[in-house]
């Protein structure tokens, strides 16, 4: 079956303290890989993409993520996170050809500590 | 800058109404989606179009239905409101193969 697991339902951190998000997908096909990131009451904005090439990609905010087919995981990672990171983050897997049609992991929310 | 509206940002209604959400996307994009959110579950996918007039069932389509007859408006319908479909629903575009953009979301609440 095609899922997406998100191991860690709540992180906190220290503003300023690295942080990874894990991510593990399974997936019958080629992945296209999504990190979206959600503030209280909004919707869902696009932190980065992987469909193929480099397996380590950058996104916006400072964000990158390294794709390990061999670990079928997606982890995101950020070297220093700000107070304005604090989030729900999604990881999000589809196919080459179908747009959004997407499947979520069940979301990382993520605290920061001043 | 890419945009996709949805009309209300919260909506309470009775048990029973019918339900009519709307989303607009001014991207030209051929490809939109409904997903309703909720906490422990992440997003999953209610309907899809890839294009006017077309739909197709997304995961969990069992209560709702969904009209496309322009290309930048695809509507949710709940055709008799029920409590368990009290949730956050949220609209996206995509073209193909492209990444989806999400609106700002709709809370639903049917009491």
């Amino acid at each position: 079956a095609q899922s997406v697991t998100q191991p860690d339902i709540h992180i906190t951190v220290s503003e300023g303290a690295s942080l990874e998000l894990r991510c593990n997908y399974s997936y019958g096909a080629t992945p296209y890989l999504f990190w979206y990131v959600q503030s209280p009451g909004q919707g869902l904005q696009l932190l980065l993409k992987y469909f193929s090439g480099d397996t380590l990609v950058q996104g916006i905010k400072g964000f990158e993520a390294e794709f390990k087919r061999s670990q079928s995981s997606f982890n995101l990672r950020k070297p220093s996170v700000h107070w304005s990171d604090a989030a729900e983050y999604f990881c999000a897997v589809g196919a080459d050809n179908q747009g959004g049609k997407l499947i979520f992991g069940q979301g990382t929310e993520l605290s920061v500590k001043p | 800058d890419v945009k996709v509206t949805q009309s209300s940002r919260y909506l309470v209604k009775r048990t029973g109404e019918k339900v009519f959400l709307e989303c607009v996307q001014d991207m030209d994009h051929e490809n939109m989606f409904w997903y309703r959110q909720d906490p422990g579950l992440g997003l999953r996918l209610i309907y899809f179009s890839y294009d006017v007039k077309m739909k197709e069932k997304g995961d969990i389509p069992e209560g709702y239905s969904v009209s496309r007859e322009k290309k930048e408006r695809f509507s949710l319908i709940l055709e008799s409101a029920s409590t368990n479909q009290t949730s956050m629903y949220l609209c996206a575009s995509s073209l193909p193969g492209g990444s989806a953009f999400f609106g700002q979301g709709t809370r639903l609440t049917v009491v």
